[in-house]
């Protein structure tokens, strides 16, 4: 069965400093994507980053970058010089490719609330 | 840009009640979603339409009925809510901005069930 793993509930990281975030994944497609959201308190979800399985290189987006290791099927997030505004909850998900009904679905991990110390 | 506008923002029902909650999307994307949130379980998929006229079961679809008209609503209808249904719900829509399918997300609507 397709399934997305966060094995970090909570983590707390002191500002300034660069923070890992936890993502496995579990697919037997060949082709997929990941995905990172960050949800704030206020409740929105926010895309941060995006992965295809097939892309050679890991993807950046600002201070976001997803360390890809697709032997061992992690994707985890890394946050670089981490701020205040970085305290949210973060979700992993993966897009799995359904042939017969081409919808995308997405595969959501149960997430990670990440506290950033002043 | 509107996006992805939910309605209401929250609602307090009562257990027996029925209540639609409503999505519209202004980004001309063909397939919706329904999601539900709970604490510690993330996103789980209530159900899909690829495109109007056609809709889908998610991973928890009982207890909740969609409906997809046209290209921009997609309504979702819990015909005798339970209190097990009180959850975060959120609408979302799929596109390419950039070369992938994004889904795009609506603020939520707070739902409790008493």
């Amino acid at each position: 069965a397709q399934k997305i793993t966060q094995t970090q509930p909570g983590m707390f990281v002191q500002e300034k400093e660069a923070v890992t975030l936890d993502c496995t994944y579990d697919t037997s497609d060949q082709s997929y994507g990941l995905f990172w959201y960050k949800q704030p308190s206020s409740g929105e979800m926010i895309f941060l980053i995006y992965q295809g399985s097939y892309d050679e290189q890991n993807a950046t987006e600002g201070r976001y970058s997803l360390n890809f290791q697709k032997a061992r099927k992690s994707a985890n997030l890394v946050i670089s010089a981490s701020q205040l505004g970085d305290s949210a909850m973060y979700f992993c998900a993966m897009r799995r490719t359904l042939v017969r009904d081409s919808n995308y679905q997405l595969i959501w991990g149960a997430g990670t609330k990440l506290i950033i110390k002043p | 840009t509107a996006g992805i506008t939910q309605a209401p923002t929250s609602q307090i029902l009562a257990a027996g009640r029925s209540m639609t909650l409503r999505c519209t999307q202004d980004m001309r994307h063909n397939a919706m979603y329904w999601y539900r949130q709970d604490l510690g379980l993330g996103l789980r998929l209530i159900h899909y339409s690829n495109t109007a006229g056609t809709t889908g079961k998610g991973e928890v679809p009982d207890g909740y009925s969609v409906s997809r008209a046209n290209t921009d609503d997609f309504p979702l209808t819990l015909a005798s809510a339970v209190p097990s249904q009180t959850s975060v719900y959120f609408c979302a829509s799929s596109g390419t901005t950039k070369g992938f399918y994004e889904q795009f997300f609506g603020p939520g609507t707070r739902l409790t069930v008493l």
